[in-house]
């Protein structure tokens, strides 16, 4: 397809497992970026990726939040022990340059739940 | 770190009145960026700031940079049904991967 694309659309999962979210973005954009939306809250930034260049992790909100990028395409999003308070809408995001203004699209977002 | 304060949280309106929401921060931003949101789906990017004091407009909306930097707001002129969506704020600050966002605001739109 043409958008950003996640997987999966839904996940449930039982406290103190680990999740794997994953995020295709828009094939030769550069810059790949993860936020998280709670219930009824504007976005939070996470991570985000430009080429070669080592991410920007500042986001991230625990050390049990990992993401990589492989190959300059694919991204995952790693949660281990997962918390409740982890439950939310994780989204991803790609831009053909470094800013989400540079022809940004977001994708449909993975909702987690953790009960 | 940065805050977003984003208001009215919630806004219920008769199809064609204008609407108006604002940002505020506590500090600055060198690009502000105004999303709006619909059920099931990602932010789509409605309009960009990038120098303060810039009026920007696209189609029926219009948004400003403030002056002191540390504000925006964005006005929807005649508003129709399908308008209705989450809108949110956001600002860049030095580091251009890394958007700050504000809390949103809900609209509604009566026909």
């Amino acid at each position: 397809g043409a958008g950003v694309s996640q997987s999966p659309s839904n996940k449930v999962t039982e406290k103190g497992k680990d999740v794997e979210l994953r995020c295709d973005p828009i094939s030769g954009h550069t810059a790949l970026y993860w936020y998280r939306q709670s219930l009824g809250q504007g976005l939070e930034f996470l991570i985000y990726f430009q080429g070669n260049s080592a991410p920007d992790k500042s986001g991230l909100p625990s050390d049990r939040f990992s993401a990589e990028r492989t190959g300059g395409s694919v991204s995952t999003l790693t949660i281990q022990r997962t918390q409740q308070e982890d439950s939310a809408v994780y989204l991803c995001a790609s831009s053909l340059g470094v800013g989400l203004d540079k022809q940004g699209f977001f994708g449909p977002g993975t909702r987690l739940t953790v009960l | 770190g940065q805050q977003l304060n984003q208001s009215p949280q919630s806004m219920f309106i008769q199809e064609g009145e204008d609407v108006s929401m604002n940002c505020t921060s506590s500090s600055i931003f060198n690009t502000w960026l105004w999303y709006k949101q619909e059920p099931g789906e990602g932010p789509v990017l409605l309009i960009a700031l990038y120098k303060a004091g810039e009026l920007t407009s696209n189609g029926r909306l219009t948004a400003q940079f403030g002056i002191t930097r540390k504000d925006s707001f964005l006005n929807i002129s005649a508003s129709i049904p399908s308008d209705v969506g989450i809108y949110f704020c956001a600002g860049q600050g030095a580091s251009y991967g890394k958007l700050t966002f504000g809390q949103g605001t809900i609209l509604t739109v009566h026909p």
